[in-house]
This record gives structure tokens, C-alpha cells and sequence, in this order.
């Protein structure tokens, strides 16, 4: 049962431009959402996360937006570079009802940035 | 700044071996979370420690158990180890998930645990 959807596995965009990795959940219990960046042989770098009472938090180049209602969340790099080539993992946690703050993690998109 | 530090990076052990995986948190983190990354896999979770008592655990074999000591590091004890546990071992640390405000998680390099 995966509660973290990234329904995209790979996404490719070019210099410059927009790029938007998305992140379905299913846990109406998840109140707390981050996303990760991850090279590999590397652990997951913390990029930027968003509390369920907001909708918006920005932070540089990353913008999450979260809509609550459609349980979906998603990740805005603008402008893209050649560097941010990576696999980007949307996790999630409980953090009202478990207090444990566990994370459940998507299945990771593969962005590419092309030159 | 100071991050996770994880050791050993990599591991080879053979089946039916113990291995033990250490992890020392960021300072002033007191909780920190053991995650299981198999090939082409997202992380799960294994098991959590605040204040050196467990607070969580996840889908994680009863051959494995961890513990966290007084200066807050973490050690992940598994043994009798089978070809399926070969995988990438993640720590992450953070400040209490039950205090005020954000509580990122921030993850370690990883141990790469290979069974033959």
C-alpha cells in the first residue's frame, strides 16, 4: 500500500526552464510533507518541506504547494540547472497522531536538466 | 556545519554473519530514525529513538535490533543475515518531532550492507 505517490518516474526539462515534480498521498493523517534530493551513493539532502496549514512555502529556486483537499503536493525549480540532476523523493509523516515523525517516502522522480 | 556521520560506508558480509552499523546525529538532535533503501526502492522505515527510548518501529526483522546510548549515537545490531538485506542503510536525525515548529529530518551517507 504506498501511501506516497510520484507517479512520474523520470522527468526531463531544459536549462532555464520550469521544472515541477509532483506527489499524490492517500493518509489524510499526513500533516507534515518535505522533499528530498538524493545522488547517488549519497544520502537524502533536505530541500524544503511544507506544514498542512499552509498551502505555499518558498524557499530560493524551490516552491512547494500543497492542496490539501486533492491530498496532492508538488515541487517548482525555477530556474532549472544542470546541477539539480537528481532523484527527488516527496515524503510525508503523521506528525499530529503519531508524534514520531516517521517518514513514508514516494518512489523517488528522476530529474534531468539538460544543458 | 556538522552532519550525520554513519560508519562503515560499505560492508560486505556473508550469510548467516552479524553486522552492527553505527550512526552519530547531528548535536543537540535527539531523535534519530534508521531507514532500509533496497536497489530501485524508495527508503523505509525501520525504527526510531528519542531520548535513547524507542518511539517507533517500522518494518523491521526481528533479527535486526538498535538501541541509542547516552551521547545520543545510534547502533543497528543485525544478524543471522540473509542475501535480501542487502541494501543501503540510512540514519537521519532531527530535534523532537513532538517540539514546536519544523523538525527536518537530515540523513546520513548511508551504509551500502552487501550479502553474499
Amino acid at each position: 500500500d504506498q501511501q506516497v505517490k510520484q507517479n512520474s518516474p523520470s522527468l526531463s526539462v531544459q536549462e532555464g526552464r520550469i521544472s515541477i515534480l509532483n506527489c499524490d498521498y492517500t493518509n489524510s493523517m499526513f500533516d507534515y510533507f518535505l522533499w528530498y534530493k538524493k545522488y547517488p551513493a549519497e544520502g537524502p539532502t533536505f530541500l524544503i518541506s511544507i506544514s498542512s496549514i499552509k498551502d505555499k512555502n518558498e524557499d530560493g529556486r524551490f516552491t512547494v504547494f500543497l492542496n490539501k483537499s486533492a491530498k496532492h503536493l508538488s515541487l517548482h525549480i525555477v530556474p532549472s540547472q544542470p546541477g539539480d540532476s537528481a532523484v527527488y523523493f516527496c515524503a510525508a509523516s503523521a506528525r499530529g497522531s503519531s508524534n514520531t515523525g516517521k517518514l513514508i517516502f514516494g518512489q523517488g522522480t528522476t530529474l534531468q536538466v539538460k544543458p | 556545519a556538522a552532519g550525520v556521520i554513519q560508519s562503515p560506508r560499505h560492508l560486505i558480509k556473508e550469510k548467516r554473519e552479524t553486522a552492527t552499523l553505527k550512526c552519530y546525529p547531528i548535536p543537540r538532535h535527539d531523535t534519530v530514525y534508521w531507514y532500509q533503501q533496497g536497489p530501485g526502492q524508495d527508503p523505509q522505515f525501520l525504527i526510531s529513538f528519542y531520548e535513547k527510548m524507542q518511539s517507533d518501529k517500522g518494518s523491521i526483522p526481528d533479527r535486526f535490533s538498535a538501541q541509542q546510548f547516552s551521547d545520543y549515537h545510534s547502533e543497528l545490531n543485525m544478524s543471522s543475515l540473509e542475501l535480501g538485506d542487502s541494501a543501503l542503510y540510512f540514519c537521519a536525525s532531527s530535534l523532537s518531532p513532538t517540539g514546536p515548529g519544523s523538525y527536518e529530518q537530515y540523513f546520513g551517507p548511508g551504509t551500502r550492507l552487501t550479502v553474499t
